[in-house]
């Protein structure tokens, strides 16, 4: 079964330091993985996709199917990073549209 | 702001009523997706649908119904027998056939009582 685990509920750094928010998932395919956030009083959003290999907002994320991993990673954090992240993975698409499981969540707070 | 609204943002209901949520997008998008997310527990899918007049149960359809007569507007009715229906409910869609990207709305919170 797919699954996605996010251990860390809570992750809070300092202003500056970096940052990393893990994820894990298990599926037999050939994995899509996604980060979306949602800031306060904001709406979920898509933040970057591992198929684009992108950086935005100064966050990266390298899918390593060896350790079946998708981890966010952010060198210097900023204020406005704390947020809400889900990672997720694509799992089936059905006449256009694709399923996503999502972890549980890592609340982020970067303190000042 | 447009894209995808849920209505009404917080809904009250007495234990054994049905209730329905709603979702209306104005992006012509084909897919839509009704999500439950409470704390601790991320997203879950509840149902999801890909074209008018069809839809698929998602991982926790049990005590849910949908319909989607017209392309932007697909509702989700929480039936008396969701044995936990307080939750946020979300609505989402997606641009095209090639995008995993999910729009989503603001949310409807529920509490039943």
């Amino acid at each position: 079964a797919q699954r996605v685990t996010q251990p860390e509920k809570l992750l809070s750094v300092f202003k500056g330091a970096p940052v990393e928010l893990k994820c894990n998932y298990s599926y037999s395919g050939s994995p899509e993985l996604f980060w979306y956030v949602q800031y306060s009083r904001q709406r979920l959003q898509l933040l970057l996709r591992h198929i684009s290999r992108e950086s935005i907002k100064g966050f990266t994320a390298d899918l390593n199917k060896g350790e079946t991993s998708f981890h966010l990673k952010k060198p210097f954090a900023q204020e406005e990073d704390s947020a809400m992240y889900y990672c997720a993975l694509g799992h089936g698409r059905v006449q256009g549209a694709q399923k996503l499981v999502f972890g549980q969540g890592t609340r982020l707070t970067i303190n000042p | 702001d447009g894209g995808i609204t849920q209505s009404p943002k917080y809904l009250f209901r007495k234990e054994g009523q049905n209730v329905t949520l709603s979702c209306e997008q104005n992006l012509n998008h084909d897919a839509m997706y009704w999500y439950r997310q409470d704390p601790g527990q991320g997203l879950r899918l509840i149902y999801y649908s890909q074209i008018v007049n069809d839809f698929q149960k998602g991982d926790i359809a049990e005590g849910y119904s949908v319909s989607r007569e017209k392309k932007e507007s697909f509702p989700l009715t929480v039936t008396s027998a969701q044995k936990n229906p307080t939750a946020f409910y979300l609505c989402a869609s997606t641009r095209s056939r090639e995008s995993y990207e999910q729009y989503f709305g603001p949310g409807t919170r529920l509490t039943v009582t």
